[in-house]
């Protein structure tokens, strides 16, 4: 009963070549939360959404993009993949529900560039 | 801005042992949230365990539970018991209610010895 779908594991593409990994959740959190995660690093955020509100970290690179249709569907677009975006990229949700909160991952997306 | 510190980048404990993961933070906030997560060599981010800045009591999850010091700034996990199937890095997270950011500290490798 996977709560935080991403799609695909796993994902090769092409130097240059843009690129969209999916994230959807089934718990209705209003947060989505899309990180980047590298080789024995912890993961990096790179912006989130709290419901349409889009937030966006300073040191994101352009190259990444997102886009949040609905409650339940998140994307992240990589325009022109270089060799250095090869990473574990983690979607999160999370909801505030008074002085607590709960937050869950997907099974990440590994990305190759090659 | 808010930070998180694990001071521990490799641990090996030996099977059926107490473990204990050190984990501080620093805030101004009144309002946070401590989370901690386990992360196998396949990737996944997996919850285990979630203390609120206003919680009174340790939070428990079964053998996972949090040494919550809030005038230190100290959330430390202890893992009873120790099973060969808790070898993996964790990792100790806050949650910043305001603007629902959620950063990670560096990560623990642990590895539990036969």
């Amino acid at each position: 009963d996977a709560m935080v779908i991403q799609n695909p594991r796993y994902q090769v593409t092409q130097f240059g070549k843009p690129v969209t990994l999916s994230c959807s959740q089934t718990l209705n959190h209003n947060v989505m939360y899309w990180y980047q995660q590298k080789s024995s690093q912890a993961p990096k955020l790179l912006f989130h959404y709290y419901d349409k509100d889009f937030n966006n970290e300073a040191d994101t690179p352009d190259n990444f993009q997102s886009r949040r249709p609905n409650t339940s569907f998140c994307f992240l677009d990589i325009r022109s993949p270089g060799l250095g975006d090869a990473a574990m990229y983690l979607c999160a949700t999370s909801s505030v529900a008074g002085p607590n909160t709960e937050a869950f991952f997907g099974q990440g997306t590994r990305l190759t560039v090659v | 801005a808010q930070k998180i510190t694990q001071t521990q980048p490799g641990m090996f404990v030996q099977e059926k042992e107490a473990v204990t993961l050190d984990c501080t933070y620093d805030t101004s906030d009144p309002s946070y949230g401590l989370f901690w997560y386990k992360q196998p060599s396949s990737g996944e981010m997996i919850f285990l365990i979630y203390q609120g800045s206003y919680d009174q009591q340790n939070a428990t999850e079964g053998r996972y539970s949090l040494n919550f010091q809030k005038a230190r700034k100290s959330a430390n996990l202890v893992i009873s018991a120790s099973q060969l199937g808790d070898s993996a890095m964790y990792f100790c997270a806050m949650f910043r209610f305001g603007n629902e950011k959620l950063t990670f500290g560096t990560g623990t490798r642990l590895t539990i010895i036969p």
